[in-house]
C-alpha cells in the first residue's frame, strides 16, 4: 500500500496570503494525484486531479504541481471560504488507493 | 450527479449492517464506484472499490473478509455489506463515483454523497 504523508498538519495563514501544502508518496504515483477540500459537515470536494489540472468550477487561485513522489497544492491568495481541511489522494494503477492524513488551513 | 447513502445506524460489536447508495443524474452502469469512510474527527480512508461492470473488486486490508461491495446496475445502486463489525469501523461512510482522468487515464473520485453514519458500540 502506498503511504501518503501531508505536511504540515496545520497551517495558519492570514486572509490574502499564500498557502503552500505538501504531500509525499512512499513510492511513485506518477501524476495520479488529486487534492480535495473538506469543510465541516460536508463531503470532500475535488479541486485538482492529475497533479495539476483544476476540476470544473475551481477558482484559479488553486494550483497543483509535482509528479512521482512529491506534490504541492498552492492557494495564491486565501479567501475566507478557503479555510478548510485539504487531503491529497493517490489513485495510481490498481487499488487500494490512499489518502494523506490531511492539512488543516486555519485563520491566523 | 446525486449519491444518497442509507443504512447506517448503531450496531453492537460483531454485528452486521448493509449500506446502500442510490445514484442519480448519471449513467450509473458506466462508472466505477468507491466507498470511503471517515472516523469522527479523523481523516479519509479508502475502503472498497467496484468496477462499473462488477468484475473487479478491491478492498483495504482492514476490511478484507468482513466487508463485501456490490452493485445492481438495474437499480442504480451500490451496496456495502459489513459483518463482524468492530469499534474501529465506526465512521461516516461515503459513497463516491470515479471517473476517468483524461490526463492519466486512471480513475479519480469526482463526486461524493453526504455519507451515512455507522456507530459500533455496545
Amino acid at each position: 500500500e502506498i503511504v501518503m504523508t501531508q505536511s504540515p498538519a496545520t497551517l495558519s495563514v492570514s486572509p490574502g496570503e499564500r498557502a503552500t501544502l505538501s504531500c509525499r508518496a512512499s513510492q511513485s504515483v506518477s501524476s495520479s494525484l488529486a487534492w480535495y477540500q473538506q469543510k465541516p459537515g460536508q463531503p470532500p470536494r475535488l479541486l485538482i486531479y492529475a497533479a495539476s489540472t483544476r476540476a470544473a468550477g475551481v477558482p484559479g487561485r488553486f494550483s497543483g504541481s509535482g509528479s512521482g513522489t512529491h506534490f504541492t497544492l498552492t492557494i495564491s491568495s486565501l479567501q475566507s471560504e478557503d479555510f478548510a481541511v485539504y487531503y491529497c489522494y493517490q489513485y495510481n494503477q490498481r487499488p487500494p488507493h490512499t489518502f494523506g492524513q490531511g492539512t488543516e488551513v486555519e485563520i491566523k | 450527479v446525486m449519491l444518497l447513502e442509507s443504512g447506517g445506524g448503531l450496531v453492537q460489536p460483531g454485528g452486521s449492517l448493509r449500506l446502500s447508495c442510490e445514484a442519480s443524474g448519471f449513467t450509473f452502469r458506466s462508472y466505477s464506484m468507491t466507498w470511503v469512510r471517515q472516523a469522527p474527527g479523523k481523516g479519509l480512508e479508502w475502503v472498497a472499490n467496484i468496477r462499473y461492470d462488477g468484475n473487479e473488486i478491491y478492498y483495504v486490508d482492514s476490511v478484507k473478509g468482513r466487508f463485501t461491495i456490490s452493485r445492481d446496475n438495474a437499480r442504480d445502486s451500490l451496496y456495502l455489506q459489513m459483518h463482524s463489525l468492530r469499534a474501529e469501523d465506526t465512521a461516516l461512510y461515503f459513497c463516491a463515483r470515479e471517473d476517468v482522468d483524461m490526463v492519466t487515464s486512471e480513475r479519480v473520485i469526482d463526486y461524493w454523497g453526504q455519507g451515512t453514519l455507522v456507530l459500533v458500540s455496545s
